[in-house]
């Protein structure tokens, strides 16, 4: 049962321009949520998070909104550079929760 | 300091054979999760070890079992293997049961394939 769903497998986006990628969840006991990415042959790498009590989280390039109403969520790069091509995995905690439930990731492609 | 390490990095086993899988934590840390990422799928969590002692668990059965050593480094084994085991195996070292996932940090994966 995918409790968080990421529909989109792959993004290809042209340097300097914006990547948006989304995170759906069906869980609405959810109240963190996380992106992580990951270059071939390395770990998954902790990117930015937000709590369910916030819509809106910023990070230099890296922005995360949050629309609970929907149970939606999504991660902005502005402005996509080459070093930003990797998957792109969203997780999602219960409170005072360890176990992260991840999507299926979103492989982003950079073009110069 | 010493991020995550897990060995080996390749496996190739058959059915039916048993496999451990080895993760050392990053200094410091006393919570090691393992986490099983299937070809195409995220990752999955199999369980938690702190403080020596299983802490949680997800969705998988018996024959993956674990342990955790006083220098909480930590070993998967998985029994009786079956095709669908095939997968990037992750491990994730944190402080304190990790209560955000920010403070896991992840180790490279071991990659596993049954024949």
């Amino acid at each position: 049962d995918q409790q968080v769903k990421q529909n989109s497998p792959s993004l290809s986006v042209q340097e300097g321009r914006i990547s948006i990628l989304n995170c759906d969840y069906t869980n609405s006991m959810f109240d963190y949520f996380l992106w992580y990415k990951k270059y071939p042959a390395e770990g998954p790498t902790f990117l930015i998070s937000i709590s369910s009590i916030k819509d809106k989280n910023e990070d230099g390039r890296f922005t995360v909104f949050l629309n609970k109403s929907a149970k939606h969520l999504s991660l902005h790069i502005v402005p996509s550079q080459p070093g930003d091509s990797a998957v792109y995995f969203c997780a999602a905690l219960f409170s005072n929760d360890y176990k992260l439930s991840f999507g299926a990731g979103t492989t982003v492609t950079v073009r110069a | 300091e010493t991020g995550v390490t897990q060995s080996p990095t390749h496996l190739i086993k058959t059915r039916g054979q048993q496999v451990t899988l080895r993760c050392s934590s990053q200094s410091g840390h006393n919570t090691v999760s393992w986490y099983q990422q299937a070809l195409g799928q995220g990752p999955q969590f199999i369980f938690q070890y702190y403080r020596e002692e299983e802490n949680g668990r997800g969705n998988f059965p018996p024959r993956f079992s674990g342990l955790q050593f006083p220098n909480y480094s930590s070993e998967l084994n998985v029994n009786a293997l079956e095709l669908d085991d095939s997968a990037l195996y992750l491990c994730a070292s944190s402080l304190f049961g990790g209560g955000r996932g920010d403070t896991q940090y992840f180790g490279p994966g071991t990659r596993l394939t049954v024949l």
